[in-house]
């Protein structure tokens, strides 16, 4: 079956410092990638995507994440965290001949610490 | 970017009743929209795509008499929680989709009494 991992589901970072979030998704064909940020209460912000091309994708608020084919993984990346970025982050994937459909991971909380 | 709103954004009813939550795209016109429900703490989990002038597709376990789904027109999508219980309560997102990506609204509160 079709899945996405983010295998944190909590992680705490001081303002500052640098931040990674792990997404591995299960599928033969290398499907659409996305991470979206959610803040409390909130709809869905897309942050960046991943169709084709360079496997190095820069987004907003200064993220930025690398597709890995070799590791079917999709890591999420800021160099330094604003206390701004504490929020839910999720992984998604469309699947290419799911119509459109988006399969999201677990979610990573982020805690800014001061 | 492109903006979805959603209707209202907190609703609070008794058990029994239906509420009716309203999907917009603002500032284009969406084929196909997508109804989420999220649990707290939780992921979002698909429930149903809705297509322009078709019946909406409902994904496994998802009860179609339940969660009543129209899509009248290009910027539209409505999602009616039928006689309304306890469990229904959750955060219903909907998602409206572009040339390459979804849009997502700001989500609608549900909390049934």
């Amino acid at each position: 079956a079709q899945s996405v991992t983010q295998p944190d589901i909590h992680i705490t970072v001081s303002e500052g410092a640098s931040l990674e979030l792990r997404c591995n998704y299960s599928y033969g064909a290398t499907p659409y990638l996305f991470w979206y940020v959610q803040s409390p209460g909130q709809g869905l912000q897309l942050l960046l995507k991943y169709f084709s091309g360079d496997t190095l994708v820069q987004g907003i608020k200064g993220f930025e994440a690398e597709f890995k084919r070799s590791q079917s993984s999709f890591n999420l990346r800021k160099p330094s965290v604003h206390w701004s970025d504490a929020a839910e982050y999720f992984c998604a994937v469309e699947y290419r001949d799911s119509w459109g459909k988006l399969q999201f991971g677990a979610g990573t909380q982020v805690v800014v610490t001061p | 970017g492109a903006v979805v709103s959603q209707h209202p954004s907190r609703v609070i009813c008794k058990s029994g009743t239906s509420v009716k939550i309203e999907c917009r795209s603002l500032d284009f016109q969406a084929t196909t929209m997508f109804w989420y429900r999220q649990f707290p703490k939780k992921s979002l989990m698909l429930m149903a795509t809705s297509n322009e002038g078709s019946k909406a597709t409902y994904e496994q376990g998802v009860e179609k008499d339940k969660f009543l789904i129209n899509h009248a027109s290009l910027t539209l999508s409505t999602l009616t929680v039928t006689s309304a219980h306890p469990e229904d309560s959750s955060f219903y997102i909907c998602s409206a989709r572009g040339r390459e990506t979804q849009y997502f609204g700001p989500g609608t509160r549900l909390l049934v009494l």
